[in-house]
């Protein structure tokens, strides 16, 4: 049974550019959140998708958007990259939103 | 807004010991579950023990167990018998059975276990 996967799992970007981070929810499960852990911090919560929709958003900018396919992978786009958005992005999956959250080994994002 | 407080940025045991991490957490609702989350060097959030806050009876798996405290909002973690492998960031974390799970979770800034042989 695979679990939570993502991918890529390690990236550069220049700032001011776009990047797409892709995640794999565990078998069986069709809730996705996304985190972002900056470096010696507990992650953020970004934001959450169920039946393709955005349910719930944390504090960040619109420049964080994101999709849930009908598969119920999803990804995470961030534009306008700044300096700031240096993290690992850490996706999660539940089955019915309410259930045992697991994560993916995540995403680290680099922005130079 | 949900709080949870971990004030023990680092900790250290011997092998084969107890230890006990501590964690506190502001919130209004009635509802809750609460959860200790592992993060070893890799970086992958393992999870190590989940409570519903309705319940009085403290969660426990295998080394790992809680002592559950609702009306002081603490929720502490304690490890018996440490082994190396036991060393990694713990996290604490919370979210409001209300609104259906959509809020995501809160997490705390981390305690740092460091297992001495």
């Amino acid at each position: 049974d695979a679990g939570v996967t993502q991918s890529p799992t390690h990236l550069i970007k220049t700032r001011g550019q776009q990047v797409t981070l892709r995640c794999s929810p565990k078998s069986g499960h069709d809730t996705v959140s996304w985190y972002q852990q900056a470096l010696g911090q507990g992650p953020q919560f970004i934001f959450q998708y169920y039946e393709e929709e955005e349910r719930q958003r944390g504090n960040f900018p619109d420049r964080f958007s994101g999709h849930q396919f009908p598969n119920y992978s999803s990804e995470l786009n961030v534009n306008a990259l700044l300096l700031g958005d240096s993290a690992l992005y850490l996706c999660a999956s539940s089955l019915d939103r309410r259930n045992t959250i697991y994560f993916g080994e995540g995403s680290w994002l680099t922005v130079v | 807004a949900q709080t949870v407080t971990q004030s023990q940025p680092e900790m250290s045991v011997q092998e084969a010991e107890t230890v006990t991490l501590s964690c506190t957490y502001d919130t209004s609702e009635s509802d809750y579950y609460l959860f200790w989350y592992k993060q070893p060097p890799s970086r992958q959030m393992i999870l190590v023990i989940r409570q519903e806050a309705y319940k009085q009876q403290n969660a426990t798996e295998n080394r790992f167990s809680v002592n559950f405290q609702k009306a002081a909002k603490s929720f502490s973690l304690k490890i018996s018998d440490s082994q190396l492998g036991d060393a990694a960031m713990y996290f604490c974390a919370y979210i409001p059975y209300s609104g259906g799970g959509a809020d995501g979770l809160t997490f705390g800034k981390g305690t740092h276990l460091i297992i001495q042989p």
